[in-house]
């Protein structure tokens, strides 16, 4: 069974359209992510969540918004696509949030391509 | 404020080289420090972790030291293996904070 799995794999779409990403963890975790990764391979949190509770929101275009309906499940939808979003996004849950405990177990990533 | 310097890649040795990526890094407070890996194709996953000064993480043949008078948490092997090619990620998490990565190394190896 894998621990964090993300649907879909691929998505290829055009300019102005409105996608969703799906992320499920088996592993009882308390805490979501999602991370953006561009071509140079460097990773930027986006959002996070604690028990369907958002905890962290960086930076990010309001096109961008997640939905936790519940604490196994977070969700990306993105409205809009522009041809900068193309990235690989990545979902990742955690049991705990502080210190040496705060370990990440990633999805396999969802490569979003706007054309 | 938190962050993480690692070396800038891409690396490229030859099988059994001698590897080390190196990460400095800066905290408030008494990090705790991980090294991730990215296979081709795959999400991050934990390669090995330290949490305190002199701590020493090892998985896989890997090894890092946290040397909390250098701040410094650097990665090395002793004979790299083809299959080690991947990128490595250096992070580190504080407190509540959210954890922070490195902008990561690309390690290719060749036959």
């Amino acid at each position: 069974d894998t621990a964090v799995s993300q649907t879909p794999k691929y998505l290829v779409t055009q300019m102005g359209n409105d996608k969703s990403i799906k992320c499920e963890q088996n592993l009882g975790h308390d805490t979501m992510y999602w991370y953006k990764q561009d071509s140079k391979k460097f990773l930027k949190i986006m959002f996070s969540y604690n028990n369907k509770e958002l905890i962290i929101n960086e930076t990010v275009p309001n096109r961008f918004s997640p939905k936790s309906p519940d604490k196994a499940h977070l969700n990306l939808h993105i409205n809009s696509l522009e041809l900068g979003d193309s990235a690989v996004y990545f979902c990742a849950s955690s049991q705990e949030t502080t210190g040496a405990k705060n370990i990440q177990y990633f999805g396999a990533g969802t490569r979003l391509s706007v054309l | 404020g938190n962050s993480v310097t690692q070396m800038e890649g891409p690396v490229t040795l030859s099988e059994e080289a001698f590897l080390t990526i190196n990460c400095t890094y800066t905290a408030t407070g008494y990090p705790s420090l991980f090294w991730y890996v990215q296979y081709p194709g795959e999400g991050l996953q934990l390669l090995l972790k330290a949490t305190k000064a002199d701590d020493k993480g090892s998985n896989k043949g890997f090894e890092a030291t946290y040397r909390k008078e250098t701040t410094s948490f650097h990665l090395e092997k002793g004979s790299v293996q083809v299959s080690d090619s991947a990128v490595y990620f250096c992070a580190l998490s504080v407190g509540a904070s959210k954890i922070i990565f490195g902008s990561g190394t690309r390690l290719s190896i060749r036959p």
